[in-house]
């Protein structure tokens, strides 16, 4: 299994929104609905933003969106906040009872 | 509150064994799938291995199907990652994580992770 693309890193202000994707294929992304999104601060363990490609567990902030287009899924921050500034790692099922992960962006607030 | 606390990492040479635990508390562990995901020093992260509540299914990431192997108590709250036959692209720090119950498909807890070293 081939680790799904990420963007190396991305930016925005304070308040702007910013959007990261994740691309796989037609054997991962693409055929199950089962992307799910990490946060992950440095030195600190990874924590689950996104599932099921556009569900928010308790507790994450309504400002974090997932959305899935083909073989792509994406993670959106609505209105960046400091705090938001950390790794993000994309995960999908890729059947067989398998997972990949994406290689991770670093988001970083201006 | 839910808490996993891994142990066991350290320093081996390449060919050694090593076992992790992962001491899980603050829930009904023997209700839940559990999984090991890696991540190398600064890099992505990678899934291990996967086991069923009862230990009825176990499934592996090709890059350890042979080597490791993923077992649980559920009397003792505790998972374990015997690895055998280490090699230098094994070095990463292991997480323990939950399954997440409203999915069963991504990881809703995660621990902080232990590092396994391996390097003559």
């Amino acid at each position: 299994q081939s680790a799904l693309t990420q963007p190396r890193s991305v930016s925005g202000s304070p308040g702007q929104p910013v959007t990261i994707s994740c691309t796989g294929t037609s054997r991962d992304v693409g055929d199950y609905n089962y992307v799910s999104w990490y946060q992950q601060h440095p030195g600190k363990a990874p924590k689950l933003m996104i599932y099921d490609v556009t569900k928010r567990p308790s507790g994450v902030p309504d400002r974090f969106s997932g959305s899935k287009s083909g073989n792509t899924a994406s993670l959106t921050i609505s209105g960046l906040q400091a705090e938001d500034e950390a790794d993000y790692y994309c995960c999908s099922y890729a059947g067989s009872y398998t997972w990949v992960f994406g290689g991770g962006t670093k988001l970083t607030v201006l | 509150e839910v808490q996993l606390v891994e142990s066991g990492g350290g320093l081996v040479k390449p060919g050694g064994s090593l076992r992790l635990s992962c001491a899980a508390s603050g829930f009904t562990f023997s209700t839940y799938h559990m999984n090991w995901v890696r991540q190398a020093p600064g890099k992505g992260l990678e899934w291990v291995s996967s086991i069923t509540t009862s230990s009825t299914y176990i499934y592996y990431a090709d890059s350890v199907k042979g080597r490791f192997t993923i077992s649980r108590d559920n009397a003792r709250n505790s998972l374990y990652l015997q690895m055998n036959n280490l090699r230098a692209e094994d070095t990463a720090v292991y997480y323990c994580a939950r399954d997440d119950p409203y999915s069963g498909y991504d990881y809703d807890y995660w621990g902080q992770g232990t590092l396994v070293t391996v390097s003559s």
